[in-house]
């Protein structure tokens, strides 16, 4: 069964600019996880989303979304980017509940110049 | 007081040795605890989860919960070199139905 699957992974941007983020969960995982992974933060949880909805969100400005289509591939969107937001973007899927196990994909490496 | 706890390290220990990784967590009503290893540039690799109090054992790896000390710990036995990686410790359940993440213990397995 294929992976947690993540395009592009790597961009490199300007600030002011948007980005779209993409990511396809393991074939029959209906739950998408989105976390931002900087040296100084850790991993910071974005939100969740299943069945299209999105189920928790953390603690992120409204400049960070995301959304679920009906095959569970899941989009994260930074608009008015600036350079805090150079991070490693890293989306996770589980089966269903948010508790089960979380597999992450490699991770789209964004670069805000 | 930050909600998931780690030492960053880095925590050398001789090849064959037993490595010993510690986390605390601070939401009392926790449920769900996981051990997460990550290779530079790598993304994070599920190794263990335990849900219970007591021991949890897979291979060269021990998972350890207490609940009442709010403690989770991950050991490694006959350590590798190839176990050099950075070991990240995450929480779910309790208040905050999310999975929050420490921000990790670096190993380094010495020959």
């Amino acid at each position: 069964k294929a992976g947690v699957t993540q395009t592009p992974r790597y961009l490199i941007k300007t600030r002011g600019q948007q980005v779209t983020l993409s990511c396809s969960p393991i074939s029959g995982h209906r739950s998408v996880s989105w976390y931002q992974q900087t040296p100084g933060q850790g991993l910071q949880f974005l939100f969740e989303y299943f069945s299209e909805t999105q189920r928790n969100k953390g603690n992120f400005p409204g400049r960070f979304s995301g959304r679920q289509f009906s095959n569970s591939r899941s989009e994260m969107n930074v608009s008015t980017l600036e350079l805090g937001d150079s991070a490693l973007y890293l989306c996770a899927s589980s089966l269903a509940q948010f508790q089960e196990t979380q597999y992450f994909g490699p991770g789209t490496r964004l670069l805000v110049l | 007081q930050k909600e998931v706890e780690q030492n960053s390290g880095p925590l050398s220990v001789p090849e064959g040795a037993i490595a010993s990784l510690n986390c605390t967590y601070s939401d009392r009503g926790s449920q769900s605890f996981f051990w997460y290893r990550q290779y530079s540039g790598k993304s994070p690799e599920l190794i263990m989860f335990i849900y219970s109090n007591g021991d949890k054992e897979d291979g060269r790896f021990t998972a350890q919960l207490n609940k009442a000390s709010q403690y989770v710990s991950l050991l490694i036995r006959d350590s590798q070199p190839s176990d050099s990686a950075t070991y990240l410790c995450a929480v779910n359940g309790g208040t905050a139905s999310k999975l929050t993440f420490g921000t990790g213990t670096r190993l380094q397995v010495t020959l």
